[in-house]
């Protein structure tokens, strides 16, 4: 079975700091995973995603995720906020070599002056 | 670089009418989606579809039909709207195979009176 759970719905930094957005996963074969970012009134754009290269895969606007297969987590991090990531933010997982994409609920993310 | 269009974009109709989004890839993607997205309930996939005439439900397909005559078109029916089904309609792509991204459009937002 698949599923992905992020473990924050809301969280709030302020500009300058470091960002944590929690993502858990399971899956029963070795899975792709994404992060997706939206935006207020637009669609879903593609932040970063891992294919079972390297576990720290790096991605749009200075955010990095690492895969640890042993924790089955890809939490998504950036060492500095800016007031522009405030966002809502969703982890994905893809089971291997299938189209089928499992979507988190979603953390929305603010960004404090 | 078009890549996926929804069409139309804002959309208000009355209980009872049909509804068609229209959506449209130029890459040639294989697989393509339509997810629903509400407050509390994330996104929920309606229907897919793997190739030109393959189409399945996904975990939402009520009160829903789609066609896919020609891979790079996906259109979604409402066959008589309820207000149930005020939401933001998101089409999207992926290419087959191991690790694909799905991509997604910039949403339809449907309010039905």
């Amino acid at each position: 079975a698949q599923s992905v759970t992020q473990l924050d719905s809301h969280v709030s930094v302020s500009e300058g700091t470091p960002v944590l957005l929690r993502c858990n996963y399971s899956s029963s074969y070795s899975p792709s995973l994404f992060w997706y970012v939206q935006h207020p009134n637009k669609g879903l754009q593609l932040l970063l995603k891992y294919t079972s290269a390297a576990t720290l895969v790096k991605g749009i606007n200075g955010f990095e995720a690492e895969f640890k297969k042993s924790e089955t987590s890809f939490h998504l991090t950036k060492p500095s906020a800016h007031m522009s990531d405030a966002a809502e933010y969703f982890c994905v997982v893809s089971p291997y070599n299938f189209n089928k994409f499992y979507f988190g609920s979603g953390t929305k993310l603010n960004v404090k002056p | 670089d078009a890549g996926i269009t929804q069409s139309p974009r804002y959309k208000i109709t009355e209980t009872g009418r049909q509804v068609t989004l229209m959506c449209h890839q130029t890459w040639s993607h294989s697989y393509m989606f339509w997810y629903r997205q509400d407050l509390g309930h994330g996104l929920r996939l309606i229907y897919y579809s793997a190739a030109a005439d393959i189409t399945d439900k996904g975990e939402v397909p009520d009160g829903y039909v789609v066609s896919r005559s020609k891979t790079e078109n996906f259109p979604l029916t409402l066959e008589s709207a309820t207000r149930s089904q005020t939401s933001v309609y998101f089409c999207a792509s992926s290419a087959s195979g191991e690790g694909n991204t799905i991509y997604f459009g910039e949403g339809s937002w449907l309010t039905v009176v």
